[in-house]
């Protein structure tokens, strides 16, 4: 049984472009949630989505954005990136709310 | 704004040393406390799961116990070995919410 996957695993982006990361959930499992983890600091929640809709949401401007598809894949959307963009962002899935979330590896963002 | 805090944060520990870290969170809204240990290169695994006032959880040699009155969580290792090297990171679950609240986590090295 395949966990949580997420690709790319590594990403260059240079100052105003857009980046799509994505992330695949467990088997069995309908709730994924996102975090940015910066350099030093523990994981910040982004958003987490249900159902194909946006249950709850980090303090994180606008230009982040997400989607979840039917079979329950999610995609994140970070427009206009700045510097301060550049983190790891894990993915995370659950079968329901308040169970241990499972993460994936994480994809590296680095802005330039 | 929600602060979860996490003491020390680091630890350099010899093989064999018994441990403990600290996890300290707001006692009021309270719905459930997360360990996660974070090796390198790897993805966050959970540890344990903590809902109720005087919850004590045991995993071989780690344990963890929690008081949500008082707003703080123990996690303990018992003979440390160089395996247990990695960053060990608590989340504080709000009730009403579907968002956990990270600390900047314990990075615990355990020399052989």
């Amino acid at each position: 049984d395949a966990g949580v996957t997420q690709s790319p695993t590594h990403l260059i982006k240079t100052r105003g472009q857009q980046v799509t990361l994505r992330c695949s959930p467990k088997s069995g499992h309908d709730t994924v949630s996102w975090y940015q983890q910066a350099l030093g600091q523990g994981p910040q929640f982004i958003f987490q989505y249900y159902e194909e809709e946006e249950r709850q949401r980090g303090n994180f401007p606008d230009r982040f954005s997400g989607h979840q598809f039917p079979n329950y894949s999610s995609e994140l959307n970070v427009n206009a990136l700045l510097l301060g963009d550049s983190a790891l962002y894990l993915c995370a899935s659950s079968p329901e709310w308040a169970n241990e979330q499972f993460f994936g590896p994480g994809t590296r963002l680095t802005v330039l | 704004i929600l602060n979860v805090e996490q003491s020390p944060q680091s630890l350099h520990v010899q093989e064999g040393d018994s441990t403990n870290f600290t996890c300290s969170f707001p006692s009021s809204n309270f719905y459930a406390l997360h360990w996660y240990r974070w090796e390198t290169a790897k993805s966050p695994e959970a540890l344990f799961v903590m809902t109720l006032n005087g919850d004590e959880k045991k995993k071989g040699r780690i344990s963890a116990t929690l008081n949500t009155k008082e707003g703080y969580s123990y996690l303990y290792i018992k003979g440390s070995q160089p395996e247990d090297s990695a960053t060990y990171l608590c989340a504080f679950w709000m009730d009403s919410s579907y968002k956990l609240i990270f600390g900047s986590g314990t990075r615990l090295l355990v020399r052989p």
